[in-house]
This record gives C-alpha cells, sequence and structure tokens, in this order.
C-alpha cells in the first residue's frame, strides 16, 4: 500500500462546480498535511495546510479526520484557472522533516 | 522575495559530462532537499539535509552527489550524466516542525 494514496482522476468539471479531492495516507505517525497544486511544467505551489479543526481560504475548504487517516479538498465555483494537478503531501516529522507525496489527481476546469 | 533559486532553468548536457545544479534559499530554512519529476510521475527524493554540513539519501540517490556547507546553498552534482538523468529538478526548503515545503522554479535538464 502506498503511503499517500489519492483519487486517480483526471476530473472533468465545468466552470462553477464544486469538486472535492480525497486522499488518505498510511502512516498514523504523520504531523503535518498540505495540499499543493502544480501547473503543467511548474514548481508545486502550496495551496493550504491543513488543520484538524479544518480550514477554509476562499473557495477552498480542507479537512482532515486523523482517526480515518483521510484529508480532503473541497473547490467551490471551480475558476478555468483552478485546472492543474493537486497534490497531497504529508510530513511524517520524526526528528527531521520526511515530506510524502500523493501521486496527484489532475483537474479540468472545462468552459 | 527571493525563496529558493534555482539555476539553471535549463541545461544540455552530453552523456558522460558532469554539472552542478544551484539552490540557494534567502529563508534560513534548515530543511533541504532534491526532488526529480519525470513525465506523468510523481516527485521523488534524491537527497536532503537538516542543516549545515547534515545531508542524507532519499529514494534515488545513485548518480548525484550533494554538499551542504552553507545554510542558504544546497548544489547537486551529477558526476557522469547518463540518459536516465534527463528529467525536471526541483530544489526545496523548509523550516523544522510542521512547516511547509516551498519550491524553486525547476532546472529542466536534457542528457544526450
Amino acid at each position: 500500500r502506498k503511503e499517500v494514496e489519492q483519487d486517480p482522476g483526471p476530473f472533468n468539471v465545468p466552470e462553477g462546480a464544486t469538486v472535492a479531492f480525497n486522499c488518505t495516507y498510511s502512516n498514523s505517525a504523520s504531523q503535518s498535511f498540505f495540499w499543493y497544486r502544480q501547473d503543467c511544467r511548474k514548481e508545486p505551489k502550496l495551496l493550504m495546510s491543513v488543520y484538524s479543526s479544518g480550514n477554509e481560504d476562499g473557495r477552498f475548504t480542507a479537512q482532515l479526520n486523523r482517526a480515518s487517516q483521510y484529508i480532503s479538498l473541497l473547490i467551490r465555483d471551480s475558476k478555468l484557472s483552478d485546472s492543474a494537478t493537486y497534490l497531497c503531501v504529508v510530513n511524517i516529522y520524526n526528528y527531521g522533516q520526511n515530506f510524502v507525496f500523493g501521486p496527484g489527481t489532475r483537474l479540468s476546469v472545462l468552459p | 522575495n527571493a525563496g529558493v533559486t534555482q539555476t539553471p532553468k535549463f541545461q544540455v548536457l552530453k552523456t558522460g559530462q558532469s554539472m552542478t545544479l544551484q539552490c540557494a534559499q534567502d529563508m534560513n530554512h534548515e530543511y533541504m532537499s532534491w526532488y526529480r519529476q519525470d513525465p506523468g510521475m510523481g516527485l521523488r527524493l534524491i537527497h536532503y539535509s537538516v542543516g549545515a554540513g547534515i545531508t542524507d539519501q532519499g529514494e534515488v540517490p545513485n548518480g548525484y552527489n550533494v554538499s551542504r556547507s552553507t545554510t542558504e546553498d544546497f548544489p547537486l552534482r551529477l558526476l557522469s550524466a547518463a540518459p536516465s538523468q534527463t528529467s525536471v529538478y526541483f530544489c526545496a526548503s523548509s523550516s523544522q516542525g510542521n512547516s511547509p515545503l516551498h519550491f524553486g522554479n525547476g532546472t529542466r535538464l536534457t542528457v544526450t
């Protein structure tokens, strides 16, 4: 079983749609959690950190369920500019950083 | 706001040549790392460092060397380039604790 798994995708959605991405992680010692977006041939960019209480940043909402070892990202009112690959990243911090990346889920928002 | 700076952006090498990919960060981050990303694949960790003078191997270290003489710089050396090392290379840094990774813009390397 991979340490971090994500919805295989791709997701093709119309503008204005709500889309949800799911991510599961296998190591219960994982300490911190992040969503990144990566545009084609560009570097990953931090979208948001994920906190235990859940957090929201504009149209984006992230949730963490430590008991189920599950992370989600909800995008409301999708824009064309949201088209990218979304990476779930877990830090299994153990006397030092240990970032584990999911394979990514590709999103295409269609006009 | 320089953040993480990688040079060069593009490089073409012939098989057997050596070169150094440069990475510098100005955020006083202790942790620095190098990843490679091949088409349609995820990021794979090559080497990482938790502070000046300390380096360790990641998932795919063969054919690469690193050093960390200062907090700011973490160069990646290709000893004898091979076509299998054609890839996009990303340098990333982080402070300790529950901090995210910050990535450089990447270096696109082609080995012919």
